[in-house]
């Protein structure tokens, strides 16, 4: 059974600083996602990472896939206020089931 | 263009009751899933529909059901409610061939409060 895993599960930070999320799998995906979402809202996405050794970028935010150690990790590069919310890594266990992580709430100090 | 729409927004019932949700997806897409995200967790895949069939379901129980219409709009049901059935409900929309290369487009949830 596939399972996904995130650290920090909470991440209190300053502004300008950079840090990394991490979402660890369990069983072979080469199907990742991230979402982001703000409290009592719904889930945007924010990335698809469809192959090994993927990368892809948007605004200070960065998302890397590495199949072969089942990982992925976002980073937040020089963070700003508006980032504060709670990213999701998603993976799809094939067949189509979506498989979430529990969440890393992200809290940036101004 | 209309993305996902769910409704009701806000929902509450007592246990034992019977509650129906509803979906309509994205235009142009034509496979519904649904989670159930209680407060602090990740979302948790309940099952996906197309073609007016289960296709996928993840580890929930039967008195969770659900309902796919001609025009991919989809129903989830919940009979004999407890407690533990307060959550968010997310309804998620995609198309078929493009499940796995393209996010599932989420709605902005039904909030079921069960007293």
């Amino acid at each position: 059974e596939l399972k996904v895993e995130q650290n920090p599960l909470f991440l209190s930070m300053q502004e300008g600083k950079n840090y990394t999320i991490y979402c660890n799998y369990s069983t072979t995906s080469d199907r990742l996602y991230w979402y982001r979402q703000d409290p009592g809202k719904s889930l945007e996405s924010l990335f698809v990472l469809l192959s090994n050794g993927a990368v892809k970028q948007e605004g200070r935010l960065m998302a890397s896939l590495d199949t072969k150690a089942r990982l992925s990790t976002l980073h937040i590069t020089a963070a700003v206020h508006d980032l504060s919310a709670t990213y999701f890594c998603a993976v799809d266990g094939g067949d189509d089931k979506i498989i979430f992580g529990k969440g890393t709430r992200l809290h940036i100090l101004p | 263009d209309a993305g996902v729409t769910q409704s009701p927004t806000h929902l509450i019932k007592t246990r034992g009751q019977q509650v129906t949700l509803r979906c309509s997806p994205k235009s142009g897409h034509d496979t519904v899933s649904w989670y159930q995200q209680a407060l602090g967790q990740g979302p948790q895949f309940i099952f996906q529909y197309y073609e007016e069939e289960e296709r996928q379901r993840g580890n929930f129980p039967d008195r969770f059901s659900g309902h796919q219409f001609p025009n991919y709009s989809s129903e989830l049901n919940v009979n004999a409610l407890l407690l533990g059935d307060s959550a968010l409900y997310l309804c998620a929309s995609s198309t078929w061939t493009g499940v796995s290369n393209q996010p599932q487009h989420f709605g902005d949830g039904t909030r079921l409060s069960i007293l």
